[in-house]
């Protein structure tokens, strides 16, 4: 399967807890995206990195959240003292700079916060 | 007010139904527009581009209204299969592909 990876696909933790997501992207696609998507909304925008440069952060990536990209291949999403507000689906995207509109989503990795 | 706003639905139509689906975005300086399909508990995925002359991908027709700044999906001849939930997308960056989503018009085709 050549398509995008995402692991940990589900993930429960306590409050207070710290998670990081990994997300195997195509591997010819130079850009990545992290999206967060909670029940009956669409995918909301959390970082880009075009190589290993993480180039934008959307302001709902508090403090407590950290991605990286060292290598320019994989990249993981760190959350630190999770809160219940953080439950949601985890989706790590690619693209190649050609592909205009179209990023190929992983399975995503979801998070439930008890 | 949400950047892409959507009937949230559902829709739900027999088959063989024709289905319109309706959309706007606030940012005019929005640069390219697109229809993503979600089925349940997947991952989106790319429907298709939407151009301001309209375009038409089979039972498919997307057309773009840049001057009202509404963005429409019409399908033709429902079939089970098209059961999903359709989200509407603008790029909003011109130089990679940040895209906003709407939070998804659901569909459902039955028999």
């Amino acid at each position: 399967d050549t398509g995008v990876s995402q692991n940990p696909r589900h993930k429960i933790t306590k409050r207070g807890q710290n998670v990081t997501f990994r997300c195997d992207p195509i591997s010819e696609h130079n850009r990545l995206y992290w999206y967060r998507q909670t029940l009956g909304q669409g995918p909301e925008f959390l970082t880009y990195f075009q190589n290993e440069a993480q180039l934008e952060k959307s302001r709902l990536l508090s403090d407590r959240f950290s991605a990286e990209r060292p290598k320019g291949s994989f990249s993981t999403l760190e959350i630190q003292r999770t809160e219940q507000g953080d439950s949601a689906m985890y989706l790590c995207a690619s693209s190649s700079g050609t592909s205009a509109g179209e990023l190929f989503f992983g399975e995503g990795s979801r998070l439930t916060v008890l | 007010r949400k950047e892409v706003e959507q009937d949230p639905g559902p829709f739900n139509v027999p088959e063989g139904a024709t289905v319109a689906f309706n959309c706007t975005y606030s940012n005019s300086a929005s640069q390219s527009f697109f229809w993503y399909r979600q089925d349940c508990r997947k991952e989106p995925k790319l429907l298709m581009s939407v151009y301001s002359s309209g375009n038409e991908d089979g039972r498919f027709t997307a057309q773009l209204n840049r001057a009202s700044q509404y963005i429409s999906l019409l399908i033709r001849d429902s079939k089970l299969s098209d059961s999903a939930t359709y989200l509407c997308v603008v790029n909003r960056s011109g130089g990679y592909n940040k895209l906003i989503f709407g939070a998804g018009t659901r569909l459902a085709v039955h028999p």
